[in-house]
């Protein structure tokens, strides 16, 4: 079964310093990974995607993560954090073996970024 | 081209009332999924749709859910009979043909069953 997990309810940093989401996962066969961000009362905002090649995938608002196929990881980065980045993050997966097209979401980290 | 429609954005029953919830996926997507979220929880995968089809409904109640995406209009997420625990937000979700291809959500509805 897919499952993701998201191991901090909550990241803090202060504005201008780098940050790090972290993400882990489990699927059958290779892993089609997706970051998301929801903002209060909102839907979620497609970031950036790993589907394959560079193991550094760019995505929206400066934000990146590292797909790490030996540790089962996917974390988002970003090298100066902005106190409007502040929101909660989602880190999802589909698994290429899977014949459903569901994506699995994690728990959610939210990031604080204090001025 | 516009994203995905959610109505309506609100929406308050009773006990013992019928929910349904509304969502037209981006023109040319293919796939429509639906989620539930509670206050600060995560996103729980109900049901993923294809036109007329459903093809994973591992997520959703075996009661008083049903879900349906026809062949014209809006897919629907039906809530018969709906209780206090069903208030939440539920988010739907659509993407194009292809597994590395991403969803994009709608705006959500939150129902609160009074």
């Amino acid at each position: 079964a897919q499952s993701v997990a998201q191991p901090e309810d909550q990241v803090n940093v202060a504005e201008g310093n780098p940050l790090t989401v972290k993400c882990t996962y489990s699927v059958s066969g290779n892993p089609y990974l997706f970051w998301y961000v929801q903002y209060p009362n909102r839907g979620l905002q497609f970031l950036l995607k790993y589907i394959t090649g560079d193991n550094l995938v760019k995505g929206s608002y400066g934000f990146e993560a590292e797909f790490n196929k030996s540790q089962t990881s996917f974390h988002l980065k970003k090298p100066s954090a902005l106190v409007s980045d502040s929101a909660l993050y989602f880190c999802a997966v589909r698994g290429s073996m899977d014949s459903s097209y569901k994506l699995i979401f994690g728990s959610g980290t939210r990031l604080l970024v204090r001025p | 081209n516009a994203g995905v429609m959610q109505n309506p954005r609100h929406l308050v029953r009773r006990r013992g009332q019928e929910a349904r919830l509304r969502c037209s996926p981006m023109k040319g997507h293919s796939h429509v999924y639906w989620y539930r979220q509670l206050p600060e929880e995560g996103l729980k995968f109900m049901v993923y749709l294809q036109k007329e089809n459903i093809i994973d409904e591992s997520g959703m109640p075996k009661e008083r859910f049903s879900a349906e995406f026809p062949k014209e209009g809006p897919s629907i997420l039906r809530i018969q009979q709906v209780v206090r625990g069903d208030s939440a937000a539920y988010f739907c979700a659509s993407s194009p043909q292809g597994q590395g291809s991403e969803a994009f959500f709608g705006q959500g509805t939150r129902l609160t069953v009074v």
